[in-house]
């Protein structure tokens, strides 16, 4: 059975603090890990990772695979309040009853105060 | 562009009620569609996918079902509500039947179960 496990599983911080999410996994066959934000309701994309050691950035978030070791991390640089939310991780895996679904993992709650 | 819609946006049901959860996108053809279910600040489940008319997976056993009767619409049922039921609802669409393709979200349902 696919698994992922984020950590950690909730965070405070002040704002200008740097964050690091982390993100293991097991799959049959991986495809591809994407991160995700929600904020209130629906999550919103941020990262879809297939190669390992290429770095993905946007603005202050940046994300990197580790496809040896089998985990991702993402990191948001001074963390400002409107980061607070929580961070999905997921990853989709091409084998047998995998293929064509994400297992997303249990999320981290990040809380930013000013 | 491509938009999805999901109501009701909050609902209060008694238990051994019916129930339906509809969702539907605009602006692409053949979609892929997933039904998932978030408990209190957490992770997604998936409950359901579908990868065209009338055909539709189920993830997990449950009390709930899931009917594709229009390529673009997408609908959670239930003929008797239980009080474990309660939860945050959120349908997604990805393009194509491929792992690799992201998934977008709707707003999400806040069903509670009394």
């Amino acid at each position: 059975e696919d698994k992922v496990v984020q950590s950690p599983l909730s965070l405070v911080v002040h704002e200008g603090d740097t964050v690091t999410l982390n993100c293991s996994y097991e799959v049959t066959n991986f495809r591809s890990l994407l991160w995700y934000k929600q904020e209130k309701k629906a999550p919103t994309f941020l990262f879809m990772l297939t190669s390992s050691g290429i770095e993905k950035k946007s603005g202050r978030l940046s994300s990197i695979l580790d496809k040896k070791e089998l985990f991702s991390i993402l990191n948001i640089t001074a963390t400002q309040t409107g980061d607070s939310a929580i961070y999905l991780c997921a990853v989709g895996g091409a084998g047998g009853t995998s293929y064509g679904k994400l297992t997303f993992g249990q999320g981290t709650i990040l809380t930013v105060h000013p | 562009s491509q938009t999805i819609h999901q109501w009701p946006a909050t609902l209060v049901q008694p238990v051994g009620s019916p129930l339906s959860l509809e969702c539907t996108v605009e602006g692409t053809s053949n979609p892929n569609l997933y039904w998932y279910r978030q408990a209190a600040g957490r992770g997604l489940q998936l409950l359901f996918y579908s990868v065209g008319i009338g055909q539709i997976s189920s993830e997990v056993p449950q009390n709930l079902s899931a009917s594709r009767p229009q390529d673009r619409q997408f609908i959670l049922s239930s003929k008797k509500l239980l009080l474990s039921d309660s939860g945050f609802y959120l349908c997604a669409w990805s393009t194509g039947f491929s792992i690799s393709e992201k998934l977008f979200f709707g707003s999400g349902t806040q069903l509670s179960v009394l």
